[in-house]
């Protein structure tokens, strides 16, 4: 399982740090995506990061790249979304994702954030 | 960038076969994968690696492929099919959803 948490209202040009916990898969052999939704929009692809085999190799789509970052703590089998320099275009649900195998897909419900002045 | 393209929508009466098309010159070389959407919820994967069925799913989604555009097959669609249905590939480091194709059943 996968729980995001962390969304909130944040205003332009602020920051924010969303969570995402894992639970019963081996997070630390496991690639995490951040995809986002905006209300009544399609899915977008936010960024990944990798595992450390992987050297923890991060990669972000260009419509948030430079201001958003990735990162996790194996430890706590928590990954993290660092959110900078929000714009209200990155209003939406965002969740983590992962697929440890093939065949294998993994989503949390999501966590909101709205940018709002 | 790449992007994959998909019809915004497909509607068909129930019993009938459903065809969800994506295209993408990426899709030469990348395998696919297809989530269904239904409002407020999470997606879920129906196809992985462009023709390949997690357990659980039914046997009446199915994924193909010719070229660059990958089909999702819905035979016999049922009312509770009606959904948003999105592709999904990787390039290079990236990776993109198609911009999704709402199923109407009725």
């Amino acid at each position: 399982q996968l729980a995001e948490s962390g969304g909130a209202l944040v205003q332009p040009g602020g920051s924010l740090e969303l969570s995402c916990a894992a639970s019963g898969f081996s997070f630390i052999e496991s690639d995490i995506h951040w995809v986002r939704q905006a209300s009544g929009k399609g899915l977008e692809w936010v960024g990944r990061i990798r595992t450390r085999a992987k050297g923890y190799a991060t990669a972000s789509a260009e419509s948030v790249r430079g201001r958003f970052m990735i990162s996790r703590d194996d430890s706590k089998n928590t990954a993290f979304l660092i959110m900078n320099s929000v714009k209200m275009d990155d209003t939406a649900l965002y969740y983590c994702h992962s697929a440890p195998d093939d065949g294998v897909d993994i989503w949390g419900q999501g966590t909101l954030v709205t940018v709002s002045s | 960038s790449f992007e994959l393209s998909q019809p915004s929508s497909v509607s068909v009466s129930p019993g009938q076969t459903a065809k969800i098309t994506c295209s993408g010159d990426v899709l030469a070389q990348k395998y696919v994968r297809w989530f269904q959407q239904k409002p407020g919820q999470a997606p879920i994967l129906l196809i992985y690696k462009d023709t390949e069925r997690p357990s659980g799913i039914p046997d009446r989604f199915s994924g193909s492929t010719s070229g660059t555009t990958v089909t999702l097959t819905i035979s016999g669609a049922q009312v509770d099919d009606e959904a948003d249905y999105y592709c999904y590939s990787a390039f290079d480091t990236y990776r993109v959803f198609g911009g999704g194709t709402k199923l109407t059943v009725l």
